[in-house]
């Protein structure tokens, strides 16, 4: 059974400070790595890692994988009190019917404060 | 584009009313998804579809029915509600190869069980 865990559970910062969530998984015949940011609707992309693509960046979020470690980070920085959502890890692992079917962590609650 | 839309938004049943969710997706997506958000646990994966007329069992199948009969739609039942199934429910889509592996969120039906 795959599994991912995400810590912390949740964080607290003042604007402007960097912060980095992690996500460690397990999955069988592992394809991609999925990060997506969840303010009070419905997730919205954000990164996906891949074994020939490890590093991502996008204005103050970047994210790598490692896959020797079975574990990816997202960090943001100088924060804004926008960035405050929950940020969710998924993994998408290899599967006969193809597709994407995902297997999401708990979550990080990232909270910045002004 | 609308992208993947739910309907209710929101809904309050008593213990053994049934209810049906719609999912409708503008994206020519192949696979669907049901999924439900409690706190601190992430999406949980009900049911999925990897075409029209199919559908297979996720995570968390005990207590709901799918529908796929048309590629656009999919419906999740819930034939005897009970408080256990309070929950935030996201419907998701995606394309059908191995590469893009990006889901696709609709809004969410915050569902509420006495």
């Amino acid at each position: 059974e795959d599994k991912v865990v995400q810590s912390p559970l949740s964080l607290v910062v003042h604007e402007g400070d960097t912060v980095t969530l992690n996500c460690s998984y397990e999955v069988t015949n592992f394809r991609s790595l999925l990060w997506y940011k969840q303010e009070k609707k419905a997730p919205t992309f954000l990164f996906m890692l891949t074994s020939s693509g490890i590093e991502k960046k996008s204005g103050r979020l970047s994210s790598i994988l490692d896959k020797k470690e079975l574990s990816s980070i997202l960090n943001i920085t100088a924060t804004q009190t926008g960035d405050s959502a929950i940020y969710l890890c998924a993994v998408a692992g290899l599967e006969e019917t193809s597709g994407s079917r995902l297997t999401f962590g708990e979550g990080t609650q990232l909270t910045v404060n002004p | 584009n609308a992208g993947v839309t739910q309907t209710p938004k929101f809904r309050v049943l008593k213990t053994g009313q049934s209810m049906t969710l719609l999912c409708a997706q503008d994206m020519n997506h192949e696979y669907m998804y049901w999924y439900r958000q409690d706190p601190g646990m992430g999406l949980r994966l009900i049911h999925y579809s990897v075409g029209e007329g199919t559908t297979a069992k996720g995570e968390v199948p005990d207590g709901y029915n799918v529908s796929r009969l048309k590629k656009q739609n999919f419906l999740l039942g819930l034939e005897s509600a009970a408080p256990s199934q309070t929950s935030v429910y996201f419907c998701a889509s995606s394309y059908s190869d191995r590469v893009r592996n990006e889901q696709f969120f609709g809004p969410g039906t915050r569902l509420t069980v006495l």
